[in-house]
């Protein structure tokens, strides 16, 4: 069965503190996405990893890809209450019998960043 | 913004009645994708379309079907909706351009009575 899962599903940090969520996944794939949603909205597209190795960061927040250990991990650096939101991540696979391509999503975690 | 929209965005219904909810794009688009957000289920894909007239289904398409006579819409239809599909929905594309990223619409809040 194929499976995206992410760790912790909920975390409660302090303002300043680093924290890392961890996506790992089952099955074979070179491209790895990973979501920010707030409240009752859409989601909104963070980092696009495209390769073994890939790093991508954006203010206090950085992405890596280690497709080997089928592994992408989120680092937070010295969080601010605006990065309370759940985030996912996904990958990208492609159906064998049709050669088309779907998307399969982490359950997500839950940041509150608490001043 | 890939210029994608949903509708309608907020839809009360009574058991057994039909809801077709509709997702436009407007960027020609090849795939495009119908997912159900449920709290502790994350994002899970119902079906999905890799052209007119092509689709798929997803891990949890019972109870649903889908249309897409044209690049720029695909339809969700519950064909007698019932409780436990009380649910947003999603709809998203599949962006070649930019790493095959997905883009999601703004959702549409179902609820079911």
């Amino acid at each position: 069965e194929l499976k995206v899962e992410q760790n912790p599903l909920f975390l409660s940090m302090q303002e300043g503190k680093n924290y890392t969520i961890y996506c790992n996944y089952s099955t074979t794939s070179d491209r790895l996405y990973w979501y920010r949603q707030d409240p009752g909205k859409s989601l909104e597209s963070l980092f696009v990893l495209l390769s073994n190795g890939a790093v991508k960061q954006e203010g206090r927040l950085m992405a890596s890809l280690d497709t080997k250990a089928r592994l992408s991990t989120l680092h937070i650096t010295a969080a601010v209450h605006d990065l309370s939101a759940t985030y996912f991540c996904a990958v990208d696979i492609m159906v064998v019998a049709s050669g088309t391509y779907k998307y399969i999503f982490g359950t997500g975690t839950r940041l509150k960043v608490l001043a | 913004d890939a210029g994608i929209t949903q509708s309608p965005r907020h839809k009360v219904t009574e058991t057994g009645t039909p809801v077709t909810l509709r997702c436009h794009q407007t960027e020609n688009h090849r795939y495009m994708y119908w997912y159900r957000q449920d709290p502790g289920h994350g994002l899970r894909l119902i079906h999905y379309s890799y052209g007119v007239k092509d689709t798929d289904k997803g891990e949890v398409s019972d109870g649903y079907s889908v249309s897409r006579s044209k690049t720029e819409d695909f339809l969700l239809t519950l064909e007698s909706a019932t409780s436990s599909q009380t649910s947003v929905y999603f709809c998203a594309i599949r962006d070649r351009r930019q790493g095959y990223e997905q883009y999601f619409g703004p959702g549409t809040r179902l609820t079911v009575t």
